[in-house]
């Protein structure tokens, strides 16, 4: 059964330095998402992105964030210069554009990032 | 802007044992609704859904009916398996912004006991 993977498990890094997570949504998806969940508090979007542009970002999605799908199977959420508060669980969803009234998203297992 | 909340875990169970985990929300319009299974190491698995009200979505024994006059959307079944050790997410589906985004209760961990 196909499903969306996510690299690395866990990420630790140092405050002020860059991470670049990593998606691979199912093959023949079209609509690419980015979520993430602070230890204890709700899963919280962060993007969409569909046609090879955001097409809904939220207020937690500065300009610290980016998205990229660089070579058609890869999905990733890069931040450049990661704060202590951008430890949390990173999840990517992708979803096809088939017919009918709702489609699933997929999640992947998530990338736990520690920032010190 | 539209939100859910749900019952705070941790709950525990003996197996056989009766399950309610409550889901209220808070939207404009109408939303789909949603509950997301997360087994341990795994990614969130839609677990079952309704899109509009009145109807009752189930799948594995689970059900929730969607109640627009109370705004609620409470996970039930009848009779727990330790299989069903897991956090139990609710969410909705905010179409606004085109993209038809989740947003998610915190979750609730949900074990039970043999």
């Amino acid at each position: 059964e196909p499903e969306v993977t996510q690299t690395p498990s866990h990420q630790v890094t140092q405050m002020g330095q860059e991470v670049i997570l990593r998606c691979v949504p199912i093959s023949n998806h079209l609509y690419f998402y980015w979520y993430r969940q602070i230890l204890g508090q709700k899963v919280e979007f962060l993007v969409s992105f569909y046609n090879n542009e955001i097409s809904e970002k939220s207020e937690i999605f500065d300009d610290q964030f980016s998205v990229e799908r660089p070579d058609g199977s890869n999905f990733t959420l890069k931040i450049r210069s990661t704060k202590l508060e951008d430890s949390a669980m990173y999840f990517c969803a992708s979803k096809s554009l088939a017919g009918g009234s709702y489609n699933e998203q997929f999640f992947g297992p998530g990338t736990r990032l520690t920032v010190l | 802007g539209d939100s859910v909340t749900q019952m705070e875990g941790p709950v525990t169970l003996s197996e056989e044992a009766f399950l309610t985990i409550n889901c209220t929300y808070t939207a404009t319009g109408y939303p789909s609704l949603f509950w997301y299974v997360q087994y341990p190491g795994e990614g969130l698995q839609l677990l079952l859904k309704a899109t509009k009200a009145d109807d009752k979505g189930s799948n594995k024994g689970f059900e929730a009916t969607y109640r627009k006059e109370t705004t609620s959307f409470h996970l039930e079944k009848g009779s727990v398996q330790v299989s069903d050790s897991a956090v139990y997410f609710c969410a909705l589906s905010d179409k606004k912004g085109g993209s038809e985004k989740l947003v998610f209760g915190k979750g609730t961990k949900l074990t039970v006991n043999p």
